[in-house]
């Protein structure tokens, strides 16, 4: 068990470009969420997938924002022509959704800057 | 909906003292889990503690403590023995469907 893990960790990009991040989540763990936080704020909720299923988006995800999880492992979210308020902090978490108290694990996250 | 509220930007305590970080929620679920993370400036989130709305004891891990005050929809953290490792964000979350955040508190421990 190696935790999360998201790659990149730092992703700097033009505007307008397209980026994608990816998401290894604890291998046993069928949950898996992103969020995102920009500076001196709490994370926001994106998106979240049971297995390979998205059960639920944030209004804050935008049609310029896909995420997939093609076999119910990792997962990717892409950004399509970024803008400047993009720059933020991407972070994953995942939990196995066994038991009440099961607890979320957090990757370092992937920190973008468009420029 | 569900709603995390932390009043506290920023907070200092005393190398050894004890401090407390507030937090009030607002949700109309029944059954609900509130949760508090560590967020050093690394950026990594770290679970602290849990506690569960049937929990009838307040959650302890360590030097850590959940006040919990359910008629006050209140879920206060208490760090004893505070430590210079101790100063980073900490941040108050409710369990829905998946976590919701408050804003933060940013904590810094002096010597």
């Amino acid at each position: 068990d190696t935790g999360v893990s998201q790659n990149p960790r730092h992703k700097i990009t033009k505007r307008g470009q397209n980026v994608t991040f990816r998401c290894d989540p604890i291998s046993e763990h069928n949950r898996l969420y992103w969020y995102r936080q920009t500076l001196g704020q709490g994370p926001e909720f994106l998106t979240y997938f049971q297995n390979e299923a998205q059960l639920e988006k944030s209004r804050l995800l935008s049609d310029r924002f896909s995420a997939e999880r093609p076999k119910g492992s990792f997962s990717t979210l892409e950004i399509q022509r970024t803008e400047q308020g993009d720059s933020a902090m991407y972070l994953c978490a995942s939990r196995s959704g066994v038991g009440a108290i099961s607890g979320y694990t957090f990757g370092s996250g992937t920190r973008l800057t468009v420029v | 909906a569900q709603k995390i509220t932390q009043t506290q930007p920023g907070m200092f305590v005393q190398e050894k003292e004890a401090v407390t970080l507030d937090c009030t929620y607002d949700t109309s679920d029944q059954s609900y889990g509130l949760f508090w993370y560590k967020q050093p400036s690394s950026g990594e989130m770290i679970f602290l503690i849990y506690q569960g709305s049937y929990d009838e004891q307040n959650a302890t891990e360590g030097r850590y403590s959940l006040n919990f005050q359910k008629a006050r929809k209140s879920a206060n953290l208490v760090i004893s023995a505070s430590q210079l490792g101790d100063s980073a964000m900490y941040f108050c979350a409710i369990r829905g469907s998946r976590l919701t955040f408050g804003e933060g508190t940013q904590l810094t421990v002096n010597p």
